[in-house]
């Protein structure tokens, strides 16, 4: 089946330094790639929608500036924590859809556990 | 309130034992709805997806039930191994090909020998 990679899988960095996780569609293109954010013992929450070729789509209080999203490539998706904080602290996770519509099937990827001291 | 509820929030069973998840949903109207096992520490990986016609689907041990006139799913896991704990999440959604999920808290399962 498909496969969706992150990197790195774990990652402890200083308060004010920035962090950014890698999420790659192995072996399909990913015209769109979905970011979330989980805390212990929650729900998956999307953070936002990232666009090969265009501007990300923040979810509703999600700060834009802070988390960077770049989409550089049909199998290549960034997420850069700016100036990150222990609030921070979470896993997160990207998923790729491995056809244009979404809404039926998507490849989660194994997660990037964040820890900021 | 969630558009997704599951239950019971988490379980205790005995291997070899069967279990039976629940999920109750709100989403109206809706495209598919799925089931993902998640690890510890690790992302979701799919089990099951139904579309609205669709009313049980099975993967191995796992079988999923759909019900779209009241809105209920189920997940049963028939002899259950120390593999299955995990945390099973319930995810529907909405038609329009955006990413219109939403996902349960999960059912966690804890297998013990």
């Amino acid at each position: 089946g498909a496969v969706v990679s992150q990197h790195p899988s774990w990652v402890i960095c200083k308060s004010g330094t920035s962090v950014k996780i890698e999420c790659r569609s192995l072996d399909f293109q990913a015209t769109t790639m979905f970011w979330y954010r989980q805390f212990p013992k929650q729900s998956l929450m999307l953070m936002a929608t990232s666009n090969e070729g265009s501007k990300a789509t923040y979810e509703q209080g999600v700060e834009k500036d802070k988390f960077l999203i770049n989409h550089a490539s049909l199998t290549l998706s960034t997420l850069t924590v700016t100036s990150a904080h222990p609030e921070d602290s979470s896993f997160y996770i990207c998923s790729a859809p491995p056809g244009r519509d979404s809404s039926y099937e998507q490849y989660f990827g194994p997660g990037t556990r964040l820890t900021v001291t | 309130k969630n558009q997704v509820e599951q239950s019971p929030q988490s379980l205790i069973i005995l291997e070899g034992k069967n279990c039976t998840l629940q999920c109750n949903y709100t989403v109206s109207p809706f495209s598919n709805l799925r089931w993902y096992k998640q690890d510890t520490g690790r992302g979701p990986v799919s089990l099951t997806i139904m579309t609205f016609s669709e009313n049980t689907k099975s993967n191995g041990r796992y079988t999923a039930t759909l019900d779209a006139d009241t809105k209920q799913s189920s997940l049963h896991i028939t002899a259950s191994q120390l593999s299955d704990s995990a945390s099973y999440i319930c995810v529907v959604s909405a038609p329009g090909g955006n990413n219109r999920l939403a996902f349960g808290k999960g059912n966690q399962v804890v297998v013990i020998p």
